[in-house]
């Protein structure tokens, strides 16, 4: 399964919106009823961070800034006002299908 | 505290083999799959291996299939990586991760390089 996440690079104005758009070239509603549909971010210097989970269940300590969305093939994170600290690479990734697929990842940046 | 921390990384030659680890704990090690991804230098996140829970199932991304092996000790809350017929592409930070649906959480990485 193909992830094909838009744009690649986002620079954007702190306290704006931001919205990645990620793409998977099959469906990814599994057997068990679950769209395995995960959102991560990675730091520089640090080690990938879960902020969303099945498409829209935020982790415990996310901020309530960051959302996601979308169903199918078509799935969205959204933040709604970008701070400093939001800065780095975030990754969709597919966990229905064999083998796991990550999207190419979207860098956020501040103007 | 959850916490997985890998180790055994380090320099190889092409061809070489190494041994990853993972020890994890402040959680049922059992209950979960496991995840090894990685990350070559200047590019995206890469899975490469889960196992379920009781090492009855594998799986493995093309490129890595046929050399390397994923493998759990549930009784020493441990996962294990190993690679063989290593390539100057597989030089990455391995990173063993908690889940295989969306991993939760991940170690802190451990870096390898192949030479040639």
């Amino acid at each position: 399964v193909v992830m094909t996440q838009s744009p690649l690079s986002l620079p954007v104005t702190l306290g704006q919106p931001a919205s990645i758009s990620c793409r998977s070239s099959q469906g990814l509603l599994h057997s068990d009823g679950n769209t395995y549909l995960t959102w991560f971010q990675k730091r520089p210097g640090q080690s990938p961070r879960r902020l969303v989970w099945e498409v829209s269940n935020r982790d415990s300590g996310v901020p309530d800034r960051f959302s996601g969305s979308g169903s199918g093939t078509d799935f969205t994170l959204k933040i709604s006002r970008v701070e400093a600290e939001d800065v780095g690479v975030y990754y969709c990734m597919q966990g229905t299908h064999w083998p796991r697929t990550f999207g190419q990842g979207t860098k956020v940046e501040i103007k | 505290e959850e916490q997985v921390v890998e180790s055994g990384g380090g320099l190889v030659q092409s061809g070489g083999s190494l041994r990853l680890s993972c020890a994890a704990s402040g959680f049922s090690f059992s209950d979960y799959w496991m995840s090894w991804v990685r990350q070559a230098p200047g590019k995206g996140l890469e899975w490469v291996a889960s196992i379920k829970v009781d090492g009855s199932e594998k799986y493995y991304v093309d490129s890595v299939k046929g050399r390397f092996t994923i493998s759990r000790d549930n009784a020493k809350n441990s996962l294990y990586l190993q690679m063989n017929s290593l390539r100057g592409e597989d030089t990455a930070v391995y990173y063993c991760a908690k889940g295989a649906f969306g991993p939760e959480f991940w170690g802190q990485g451990t870096l390898v390089t192949v030479s040639s």
